[in-house]
């Protein structure tokens, strides 16, 4: 069955520390996609990264960046010099490749809860 | 601007008083889909529509029920809201998957439902 765990439930860090929110998934699928959200304060759902299991190659975007591990089945997520607008609930999701008729389902963690201090 | 929308943002109700959460979408997206967000449960999925007139279920349909007569539309309704149904709502949207490529879903603003 396929599961994502955030064993982080919450994580505080000063401004300007890097910080690492874990991410590790199961499932029998071969194919499969992994992705991160962030919610802020305001409660949107805003997306960050889709990443398929065939791409195990690092992504940075700015001060973010992914590591996607398939051998120990986690995605993690690494802010480098943290900042207060990056105090919010962060999600990883998977979705297992499509069956036939475009099946998009997504399962989510539990979340992870940053608060960057000033 | 590419966006999901939902209506209300708000809403108090009491138990067994019907409601609908409207939401669409101006992505010309196949694929629609329901989340409700629970604390330490993170998403999990209601309902979705893989097209016009094709629903189905999802992880936690008991409650709900939708509809999809709009390529842009996906109401959510709560026949009869109990108040174990009170949670943040959230409606999805996305391009249709194809062959083994999924792709990242596009979320509206949320809806928070109290039911007493």
């Amino acid at each position: 069955a396929q599961k994502v765990t955030q064993a982080q439930t919450e994580i505080s860090v000063v401004e300007k520390e890097d910080v690492t929110l874990d991410c590790v998934y199961e499932t029998r699928d071969t194919t499969y996609y992994l992705f991160w959200y962030k919610q802020p304060p305001s409660g949107e759902l805003v997306f960050l990264i889709r990443r398929n299991s065939f791409d195990e190659q690092n992504e940075i975007s700015g001060r973010y960046s992914w590591n996607f591990q398939k051998s120990t089945s986690s995605f993690n997520f690494t802010i480098t010099a943290s900042q207060v607008v990056d105090s919010a609930v962060y999600f990883c999701a998977l979705s297992e490749a499509a069956v036939t008729g475009g099946y998009n389902k997504l399962i989510f963690g539990a979340g992870t809860r940053l608060a960057v201090h000033p | 601007e590419a966006q999901v929308t939902q209506n209300p943002r708000y809403l108090i109700t009491v138990t067994g008083k019907k409601l609908t959460v409207t939401c669409s979408q101006n992505m010309n997206h196949e694929y629609m889909s329901w989340y409700r967000q629970d604390p330490g449960l993170g998403l999990r999925q209601i309902y979705y529509s893989m097209n016009v007139e094709v629903t189905d279920k999802g992880d936690v349909p008991e409650g709900y029920k939708v509809s999809r007569k709009e390529k842009r539309n996906f109401p959510l309704i709560l026949e009869s809201p109990s108040p174990n149904q009170t949670s943040l709502y959230f409606c999805a949207s996305s391009l249709r998957a194809s062959g083994k490529a999924t792709y990242e879903q596009y979320f509206g603003p949320g809806t928070r439902l109290t039911v007493t």
